[in-house]
């Protein structure tokens, strides 16, 4: 059974930084495409960020360059690193797999999330 | 940037069909953008209903069907109960690695 369990979220003050984890069982990360994607008050779902078969990883504009995700197979678990925090970051986050397919080139194509974990409440608050 | 556009809110009766849509502020929804739909009720993780347009998830009822109507992609539910309450998100793949949520659509029946 495929499970996804979200940690690392808490209050952290304006600037701060936090690193959430997700740790997956039933199927290995190594192998899959990953995402993240957080759901903040009173807003809708925002895809964040992903992290490909081969390492490539792809972020939303309004994180590049604050956010960095990251696995550890030996751990079977992503990672959302979080970095100059400020209240428009307050949401829950969800480690999300992403089901793919292979082209006709044999490249991994992405197409949707089919798996999602409970969420990981980050609040930025001084 | 393109923008992917969801109808703020809706609403049907019980037993009802309502369409929602998923569409792009510039330019028509095509099936390689890999239309998805996902419900999302409050303090629950999203599900997934739809993927590659029109396939439905394992376990989701035949009352939820997806589709390209025009420029859009559509979400339709038949046979509207009310559990069907709550918001919906689409995602579309746009190229280069992003993944966009529409703004999501909250769905009332009554």
């Amino acid at each position: 059974e495929v499970q996804l369990v979200e940690s690392g979220g808490g209050v952290i003050q304006p600037g701060g930084s936090l690193r959430l984890s997700c740790a997956a069982s039933g199927f290995t990360v190594f192998a899959n495409y990953m995402s993240w994607v957080r759901l903040a008050p009173g807003k809708g779902l925002q895809w964040v960020s992903a992290i490909s078969a081969d390492d490539t990883t792809h972020y939303a504009d309004s994180v590049k360059g604050r956010f960095t995700i990251s696995r550890d197979n030996s751990k079977n678990t992503l990672y959302l690193q979080i970095t100059s925090l400020t209240a428009d970051d307050t949401a829950v986050y969800y480690c999300t797999r992403e089901e793919y397919y292979f082209d006709r080139s044999g490249y991994r194509v992405p197409y949707y999330f089919d798996f999602w974990g409970q969420g990981t409440l980050v609040t930025v608050s001084s | 940037q393109t923008v992917v556009t969801q109808e703020p809110s809706l609403s049907v009766s019980p037993g009802g069909t309502v369409t929602l849509t998923c569409g792009l502020t510039s330019g028509s929804v095509f099936t390689n953008f890999y239309p998805s739909w996902y419900q999302k009720t409050p303090g629950q993780a999203p599900r997934t209903l739809i993927y590659n347009t029109n396939s439905r998830s394992s376990g989701v009822p035949d009352r939820f069907s997806g589709s390209i109507l025009g420029t859009k992609a559509a979400l339709t539910i038949t046979g509207a109960q009310a559990d069907d309450e709550c918001h919906y998100y689409c995602v579309l793949h746009l190229g280069s690695g992003q993944r966009v949520f529409g703004g999501g659509t909250k769905l009332t029946v009554l």
